[in-house]
């Protein structure tokens, strides 16, 4: 069973604090995803990266960074958390490619719920 | 850019209920649609796709036409059961290449017995 696993699935920071969120696929998928969902907006996309060493930013990359190690882990980092921050984080991966036949269909983690206080 | 316009919710019916969630969007060319199901403590599922005009994606008893004419992607089941309550995402993916999937805001079902 493929999946794309979220190492946390609560956590709770202060302001101000580190944060690591972390994201491993075993689908030997070349892109990943960060995003946060939030009631009413959706989701919005943070940050992708297309291949290891490589990211892009997306929609909404303030106060966040990623780092890829490796193909198979695609870190989301809040170096100084905020209040505003508090979400819901989905990690998604998908194959390279055009077309909708495979490519481009996003597999997501089961989230990473996170309040900052 | 692109964009997804969902009908807001809570949307709440009975069991055996007809369902329609309205989905529309804007894009340039010819997108490809999809919606996923995001059910309780679980991330997004795709539950179905259409690439052109006029396709019609089904999958579990949920279907949605492609109607370029009205920019729209209605999701609709004759009959919804308990189980069906999810959040559900309209989604859109441009044509051009390298596009991201644009998601909608999400309408939650909650059906009652």
């Amino acid at each position: 069973d493929v999946k794309v696993t979220q190492s946390s699935r609560y956590l709770v920071k202060r302001t101000g604090e580190k944060v690591f969120l972390e994201c491993v696929q075993d689908m030997d998928h070349e892109n990943m995803f960060w995003y946060r969902q939030d009631p009413g907006l959706g989701l919005r996309l943070i940050y992708f990266s297309y291949d290891v060493k490589m990211k892009e930013k997306g929609d909404i990359p303030e106060g966040y960074s990623v780092s890829r190690e490796k193909k198979e882990r695609f870190s989301l980092i809040l170096e100084s958390a905020s209040t505003n921050q508090t979400s819901m984080y989905l990690c998604a991966s998908s194959f390279r490619g055009q077309g909708v036949s495979g490519a481009n269909v996003l597999t997501f983690g089961a989230g990473s719920r996170l309040t900052v206080l | 850019g692109n964009s997804v316009t969902q009908m807001e919710g809570p949307v709440t019916l009975s069991e055996e209920a007809f369902l329609t969630i309205n989905c529309t969007y804007t894009a340039t060319g010819y997108p490809s649609l999809f919606w996923y199901v995001q059910y309780p403590g679980e991330g997004l599922q795709l539950l179905l796709k259409a690439t052109k005009a006029d396709d019609k994606g089904s999958n579990k008893g949920f279907e949605a036409t492609y109607r370029k004419e009205t920019t729209s992607f209605h999701l609709e089941k004759g009959s919804v059961q308990v189980s069906d309550s999810a959040v559900y995402f309209c989604a859109l993916l441009g044509s051009n290449a390298g596009n991201m999937l644009t998601f909608g805001g999400g309408t939650r079902l909650m059906v009652k017995p």
